[in-house]
């Protein structure tokens, strides 16, 4: 199994410029989650995904958009970057009836 | 509110010393609480939970309901201990986990 899975690893916007990040899992997990770490904040929510079908915000949703398109996949839209938006960014997923998120690699997002 | 609070951004010791890694938490009830690993490099990885009250590569970590705190403890730090350690709790009414800032614990050799 390959876990929890992120794509791409690296971007470099321009400000304005859109672009969606993708997670998938292959854990057959309910919940799936959308963080940004920072220096100094830690990783704070953006959406998550009780399950397939169902979305809601987090900490830090403003500027970002998500869709559960299936149960395995979870996508995270900018559509319109700004410098602010210069962070790294994990999916995780998390079984029901479980505690333990798992993380993927993250991806490393810079808008100029 | 339910709220973490890790209190060192960083903690530098050397090889061989303790090591201690401070998480206070306010939450209403009865709080589930982690502690996340992010070695360099490399994917957030759950270290520990309360409720399992194990010990896992050395750490040990003890809810103290009275003081609320979840402190990181283990007893002769070694330099592959060196990572971003970030203590978690769960938000049951909310299906969220709440993180800390983090502390980024550094182990000289």
């Amino acid at each position: 199994n390959a876990g929890v899975t992120q794509t791409p690893k690296f971007q470099v916007l321009k400000t304005g410029q859109s672009m969606t990040l993708q997670c998938a899992q292959d854990m057959n997990h309910n919940s799936m989650y959308w963080y940004r770490q920072d220096p100094g904040m830690g990783l704070r929510l953006i959406y998550y995904s009780a399950s397939e079908g169902t979305t809601d915000k987090g900490e830090v949703p403003n500027g970002y958009n998500v869709s559960r398109l299936n149960k395995r996949e979870f996508s995270l839209r900018l559509e319109s970057a700004a410098p602010s938006q210069t962070s790294v960014y994990f999916c995780a997923s998390r079984s029901q009836g479980t505690d333990t998120q798992y993380f993927g690699p993250g991806t490393r997002l810079t808008v100029l | 509110a339910q709220r973490v609070t890790q209190p060192e951004k960083l903690l530098s010791v050397f090889k061989g010393a303790p090591v201690e890694l401070k998480c206070n938490y306010s939450y209403s009830g009865s709080p589930e609480l982690f502690w996340y690993v992010q070695y360099s490099r490399q994917r957030l990885q759950l270290l520990l939970r309360h409720i399992s009250r194990e010990s896992i590569k050395g750490f040990t970590a003890d809810l103290n309901k009275g003081e609320t705190s979840f402190h990181l403890k283990k007893p002769f730090a070694q330099e592959e201990d060196s990572a971003m350690y970030y203590c978690a709790l769960i938000s049951y009414n909310t299906d969220k986990l709440i993180f800390g800032t983090g502390t980024r614990l550094q182990v000289f050799p």
